[in-house]
């Protein structure tokens, strides 16, 4: 298995809605991505999960709250979100540990969020 | 200063042609570099990955890295109207756990 299965793949919320972003990654990969990704920008990045633990969230507001439960899953749970976080929400994993600094990453196929 | 600098095009090759696109970067401690292609609308996907100096070939896709100059390059032959996409450059630097950093992105459109 060489992908990473992202759910949904569309989503419409309101403001006031609370659902979650679904990753999954079954290639033993022991990092894990939240990228958010604007038309014509590239993708941003907004959390780093490795080995099951926070290493990075780039200053991203609290309504956005990660979580990894195992070495193969990964969420995204939203809250009370504005109509400006629309966007594409792309899950990517990468190997950890020697020789892990010469793989790409593998995106998932993304979910677009509209929040209405 | 960013990390990573490529043009952001458009870019526009007629089919055939050999489309090339660019990319600076300006951390001597980056390591590792990447190619990805991304149509609209859709992921990123990983096309081609060069980390030693010179060339690395891949079907139609060349890949350049010049560790002095800090440039490396994708050289897309025999373009085709399938290649028109959003071509980003990422770097990859050890000293900072392996994090991406990606460039603007460069638009390529092959005209039939």
């Amino acid at each position: 298995d060489t992908e990473v299965t992202q759910t949904p793949k569309h989503l419409v919320m309101g403001m006031t809605n609370k659902k979650s972003l679904k990753c999954e990654q079954h290639m033993g990969h022991r990092a894990m991505y939240w990228y958010k990704q604007k038309a014509k920008k590239p993708p941003e990045l907004m959390f780093v999960y490795s080995y099951e633990k926070l290493s990075i969230n780039e200053s991203v507001p609290s309504r956005f709250s990660p979580e990894c439960p195992n070495s193969s899953l990964l969420n995204l749970h939203l809250h009370a979100l504005q109509p400006e976080d629309s966007a594409l929400y792309l899950c990517a994993s990468s190997p950890r540990g020697e020789g892990a600094q010469n793989y790409g990453y593998t995106f998932g196929s993304g979910t677009r969020l509209t929040v209405v | 200063q960013k990390e990573v600098e490529q043009n952001s095009g458009p870019l526009s090759v007629p089919e055939g042609a050999i489309a090339s696109l660019n990319c600076t970067y300006s951390d001597r401690g980056s390591q590792s570099f990447f190619w990805y292609r991304q149509y609209s609308g859709k992921s990123p996907e990983l096309i081609m990955s060069i980390y030693s100096n010179g060339d690395k070939e891949d079907g139609r896709f060349t890949a350049q890295l010049n560790k002095a100059s800090q440039y490396v390059s994708l050289l897309i032959r025999d373009s085709q109207p399938s290649d028109s996409a959003t071509y980003l450059c990422a770097v990859k630097k050890w000293a900072t756990g392996n994090q991406f950093y990606f460039g603007t992105g460069t638009s390529l459109t092959v005209i039939p």
